[in-house]
């Protein structure tokens, strides 16, 4: 049975950072690309970034470019996701999601983290 | 970049058949995906790559693409049904509709 846990949430002020971990289990973690998508207090679904099974690939969505940092450790099951400048607008629940390819679609999610940035 | 445009909401009678659309440019030659989210939970995938839809998920959930138009069909809608609905695609990077907020009646 899939199992994505996130962590790392939190409340945290403004410019500085925070490290969200999801820890994978139930399945082959090398083999699957994993994903972060956040979604704002009553708002829509953002996709943050994604690394390839292997950590060799990873791309991100242009609001956190520069900022946030995604990594994973394939031998402890857990992707990362560094995320520094924090600013009020990052403030979301983040989800980590696996999807079989980098561009596929998130099969199993994780119940989320919350992280708050004030001001 | 490439823009998706779900309805805010959609309301249908218990029994009855709700379509939820989701619009994009030449959405047709894109693989469309859709989530339901119910209120304090995750998103589940219920149907992907256009028409395929996940193990666990009822054949009351169906998928179809046109032109420029997406559309998530759920047969005899269930109170259970109640849910926000989120379509996905790819472009340069992985785009999601606003959302539809699905009412039964």
């Amino acid at each position: 049975q899939v199992h994505l846990v996130e962590s790392g949430g939190g409340v945290v002020q403004t410019g500085r950072s925070l490290r969200l971990s999801c820890a994978a289990s139930g399945f082959a973690f090398t083999g699957y690309a994993m994903h972060w998508v956040r979604q704002a207090p009553g708002k829509g679904l953002e996709w943050v970034a994604v690394i390839s099974y292997d950590g060799g690939n990873k791309y991100y969505a242009d609001s956190v470019k520069g900022r946030f940092t995604i990594s994973r450790d394939n031998s402890k099951n857990t992707v990362y996701l560094q995320m520094n400048s924090l600013r009020p607008g990052d403030t979301a629940v983040y989800y980590c999601a696996r999807d079989v390819i980098l561009t596929g679609y998130f099969e199993y999610w994780g119940q989320g983290t919350l992280v708050t940035v004030s001001s | 970049s490439y823009d998706l445009t779900q309805p805010l909401s959609v309301s249908v009678a218990l029994g009855q058949t709700a379509n939820l659309t989701c619009g994009g440019n030449n959405i047709g030659i894109k693989k469309v995906h859709w989530y339901q989210q119910k209120p304090g939970q995750a998103p589940v995938v219920v149907i992907y790559r256009d028409t395929n839809r996940p193990s666990g998920i009822p054949e009351r959930f169906s998928g179809s693409t046109s032109g420029n138009t997406a559309t998530l069909t759920i047969s005899r809608t269930q109170a259970g049904d109640e849910a926000d609905y989120y379509c996905h695609v790819w472009d340069n990077s992985a785009v999601f509709g606003g959302g539809t907020k699905l009412t039964v009646l």
